[in-house]
């Protein structure tokens, strides 16, 4: 079965520190990975997309970057935080196609604070 | 207009008591359509599929109306377990094949004893 890990599952950072956050998936091969971000009170949004590696698309201009390494490795980091980068990030994975394509399962999440 | 709305809530519920909620979505041409689940503090799950010919899971009905551009959830007898948020999920198509999953705001159901 699949699964998918993601860390670490929280942090507090001060401004302009840079951040890294990892996600692997297993048990799969060539998946859609991807990043969001939950601030508080909010939906998602969607930050980063990636159909394989190398291939990032990114949604919305920020400070932030991804980068996805191996198959089913995907980074996100930033060189300076921001105090609006505070939120919940969840990495996610989907088939690339086939049954269940379009169903994405959601790491446990990373909770950044940035202070 | 937002690409996927939906009412906020909160929606307090008594126990057993059946609930609906709606989520509305902009782009005609979306073709995927889910509900997630997430309970406080934690990542979203897959609730259901949102099927043409609408579609039901225990005590759970998702149906789907494209003319109106809105799906709709109804949890029937709801449980204490059933308090948590739910999310409206759409795809939207984007250049060379690839799609996008935008997600609502979410619902907030609250079910009280």
């Amino acid at each position: 079965s699949q699964t998918i890990h993601q860390w670490p599952a929280t942090l507090v950072q001060p401004v302009g520190s840079p951040l890294s956050l990892e996600c692997t998936v297993e048990g799969t091969s060539n998946p859609n990975l991807y990043w969001y971000r939950q601030a508080a009170g909010r939906g998602l949004q969607l930050l980063f997309y990636s159909v394989g590696i190398g291939q990032i698309s990114s949604e919305v201009p920020q400070n932030l970057s991804a980068s996805r390494p191996q198959d089913r490795q995907f980074i996100l980091s930033s060189k300076k935080l921001l105090l609006s980068d505070s939120g919940f990030y969840l990495c996610a994975w989907s088939p690339i196609r086939g049954a269940g394509a379009n169903v994405l399962t959601f790491g446990a999440g990373s909770r950044l604070t940035v202070l | 207009r937002k690409e996927v709305e939906q009412d906020p809530g909160p929606f307090n519920v008594p126990e057993g008591a059946t609930v609906a909620f709606n989520c509305t979505y902009s782009n005609s041409a979306s073709q995927s359509f889910f509900w997630y689940r997430q309970d406080c503090r934690k990542e979203p799950k897959l609730l259901m599929s949102v099927y043409s010919s609408g579609n039901e899971d225990g005590r759970f009905t998702a149906q789907l109306n494209r003319a109106s551009q809105y799906i709709s959830l109804l949890i029937r007898d709801s449980k204490l377990s059933d308090s948590a948020t739910y999310l409206c999920v759409v795809n939207n198509p984007l250049e060379f094949g690839n799609e996008k999953l935008t997600f609502g705001t979410g619902t907030r159901l609250t079910i009280i004893p």
